[in-house]
């Protein structure tokens, strides 16, 4: 099944400091790649999201990037805020829409 | 709408008895996913339902635990006899599979379990 690895399990950064996060994944069937935050005590929810066909998507202070023959991804955040503390988490999906989780990177941004 | 609404929000039960978590996905969405949080394990699919019928159970974790999808708008886990083990966040997610391989999961607040 799909593997899907995640470093750095935790990433303290300074307010307005830039934050990535990588990941890995092995099935080349994998066509979307979405991010998902969750704030302590809360559900997670979906962040930014990148399919297949597209290698680099940003939307205001966040980004991703894909490299589907190296099968990895990453998240940058710049401008920390301290409410971007949180864990995030990658994911994969395959046709069935199934997600597969990285084991999530524990962001603390610190004034 | 609404979103996913899960119950009971909290739930603190004794070792062996059993315990029913409940979910009602949002309207139209024909995916349904539980899900198990802990600090150890992190995220884990346990199942998951596409129009009411269960496609993948490789994730439910021993014959304790069992999971319906009656119909389209409501599903149980249940779990029993319950362990102390067991104790964790359980998510549920629904997603409507659009076919552009684009398939958003929804999460909903979760239900954090407590098995003493």
């Amino acid at each position: 099944g799909e593997n899907v690895e995640q470093h750095p399990s935790t990433l303290s950064v300074q307010e307005g400091d830039s934050a990535v996060i990588k990941c890995t994944y092995s099935d080349s069937a994998s066509n979307y790649f979405p991010w998902y935050k969750q704030e302590l005590g809360k559900r997670p929810q979906l962040i930014i999201d990148i399919r297949s066909n597209v290698g680099e998507k940003k939307d205001q202070r966040i980004a991703v990037t894909l490299n589907k023959t190296a099968k990895h991804f990453s998240l940058h955040i710049t401008e920390t805020q301290p409410e971007d503390s949180a864990v995030y988490f990658c994911s994969t999906t395959d046709s069935w829409g199934k997600l597969q989780f990285g084991a999530g990177t524990q962001v603390v941004v610190t004034p | 709408d609404a979103g996913v609404i899960q119950s009971p929000r909290h739930e603190v039960t004794e070792m062996g008895q059993e315990v029913t978590l409940r979910c009602k996905p949002i309207s139209g969405h024909d995916y349904l996913f539980w899900y198990r949080q802990t600090m150890m394990r992190g995220l884990e699919l346990l199942i998951y339902f596409n129009n009411n019928v269960p496609i993948d159970d490789s994730g439910m974790p021993e014959d304790r635990f069992s999971a319906k999808m009656p119909n389209a708008s409501f599903s149980t886990l249940k779990i029993q006899p319950s362990e102390p083990r067991d104790s964790a966040v359980y998510f549920c997610a629904s997603s409507l599979h659009t076919g552009t391989g684009k398939n958003i999961q929804y999460f909903g607040a979760g239900t954090r379990l407590s098995v003493l």
